[in-house]
């Protein structure tokens, strides 16, 4: 099955920097990339997502880029603020023959300080 | 809509004890999840359903059990409780298979 590697495990940055979240995904069947948050005591929320065919998606101050060839992707937070301190997962599937299941890398937990 | 809920939210359970998780949505997906989260861990899946009727097996399996008679429910069986299975229980659904909505979770301790 696939295998989705998430880098760091750990990230700090101060209120107002950026943040950057990278994974990696072994199968170059997959096609369907979503992010999700994970606020503390919560379940994860979806916040964007992007599909083989977009290269960057852009939702405010949330981006996530593809590179297909590398097979890796990325989230960007630009502008971070207190309330986006959670952890950050990503994942992977391949809609043409894994449908509905979602592959998950280990998780980032981001911490901003004020 | 109350989206995906999940109870109990907290459990402590004896070895060798049994108990079911239960899962309910009430946005009509077709698919639906259970994972669980160790702490310092991503998600692993346990097992999922494509429809009423229909289940698979995920990536952890061994010690759970599932049925899937309705739409909305999904409930998870664990039969003789090990330490191991202490863990995070989270419950998801979804309508195409790609957007899951993850339940609050059920944090279950095994002494």
């Amino acid at each position: 099955g696939e295998n989705v590697e998430q880098h760091p495990s750990t990230l700090s940055v101060q209120e107002g920097d950026s943040a950057v979240i990278k994974c990696t995904y072994s199968d170059s069947a997959s096609n369907y990339f979503p992010w999700y948050k994970q606020e503390l005591g919560k379940g994860p929320q979806l916040i964007i997502d992007i599909r083989s065919n977009v290269g960057e998606k852009k939702d405010q101050r949330i981006a996530v880029t593809l590179n297909k060839t590398a097979k890796h992707f990325s989230l960007h937070i630009t502008e971070t603020q207190p309330e986006d301190s959670a952890v950050y997962f990503c994942a992977a599937v391949d809609r043409g023959s894994t449908l509905g299941r979602l592959y998950f890398g280990r998780g980032t937990q981001l911490t901003v300080w004020p | 809509n109350a989206g995906v809920t999940q109870t109990p939210k907290f459990r402590i359970l004896k070895i060798g004890q049994s108990m079911t998780l239960q899962c309910t949505q009430d946005m009509n997906h077709n698919y639906m999840y259970w994972y669980r989260q160790d702490p310092g861990m991503g998600l692993k899946l346990i097992y999922y359903s494509v429809g009423a009727g229909i289940t698979d097996k995920g990536e952890v399996p061994n010690g759970y059990n599932v049925s899937r008679s309705t739409t909305e429910d999904f409930p998870l069986r664990l039969e003789l409780a090990a330490p191991s299975q202490t863990s995070v229980y989270f419950c998801a659904s979804s309508w195409t298979g790609e957007t899951q909505y993850f339940g609050p979770g059920t944090r279950l301790l095994v002494l």
